[in-house]
């Protein structure tokens, strides 16, 4: 079944960039889907920053829009995710998944599943 | 943004009770041509990360055990638990995927009684 895992540095320094990358296992994201990035900050709730698919297309959330790049390696079956002028806002969890329900219009209409096991980053100098 | 919002946000309940969690959405999520609801729970246990439960408001996820149960249309839906297991500790999440941005509700912390 499909694997996902986050890899990328735990600890990055105020207005740097995030970059993080997740690796899918036994399932070639050439194949289709939507692939997601969710965070979640200590203790607290969910937020989606966005949906990248195969080709390339992305969405992201509007309120992140101005500091995220997607993009997506379907050589080495990963996609990334990179945050810029990052602050201790930005310390969370991030998560990557598929996402999974409706493509219209080229845009995703998805829950997702599965989930990666997500990696703590820390914005601290 | 659609804004989720869950009710309550956390609750207590005895071992074999039903348990209750709702969640109402700040527009409809119900699209008219095909009739489905476009909202998701997810369980959330700690140090893990979130677990699909349902999906179309009512459609169970393959493997999730038969106690779990989604119900509600439009704004309103409601997440059942028929009766209460020591491993369904947990925070629940609802999220509609009607509208870019995805957004969760805050989550509803279940423990036991």
């Amino acid at each position: 079944q499909v694997q996902l895992q986050e890899s990328g540095p735990g600890l990055v320094k105020p207005s740097e960039t995030l970059s993080l990358t997740c690796t899918v296992s036994d399932y070639s994201i050439s194949s289709g889907y939507f692939w997601g990035w969710i965070r979640q900050p200590p203790g607290q709730g969910l937020e989606w920053i966005g949906s990248i698919n195969h080709s390339g297309y992305t969405y992201y959330n509007p309120s992140l829009k101005s500091r995220v790049t997607m993009s997506v390696d379907t050589s080495k079956n990963q996609f990334s995710l990179k945050l810029t002028s990052v602050t201790a806002a930005d310390t969370a969890v991030y998560y990557c998944a598929r996402g999974e329900g409706e493509t219209y219009n080229l845009a995703p209409y998805n829950w997702f599943d599965p989930w990666g096991q997500g990696t703590l980053v820390t914005v601290s100098s | 943004d659609f804004v989720m919002t869950q009710s309550p946000d956390s609750l207590a309940v005895s071992l074999g009770e039903r348990a209750t969690i709702n969640c109402k959405s700040s527009q409809s999520l119900l699209y008219s041509s095909n009739n489905k609801n476009y909202l998701a729970w997810y369980q959330q246990k700690p140090g893990q990360p979130p677990k699909l439960l349902i999906y179309w408001a009512s459609t169970r996820e393959s493997g999730v055990p038969d106690r779990f149960s989604g119900s509600g249309s439009g704004t309103d839906f409601t997440l059942t638990i028929s009766s209460l297991q020591a491993e369904d500790v947990a925070v629940f999440y609802c999220q509609q995927y009607y509208r870019i941005p995805h957004t969760f509700g805050q989550g509803t912390k279940l423990e036991i009684k």
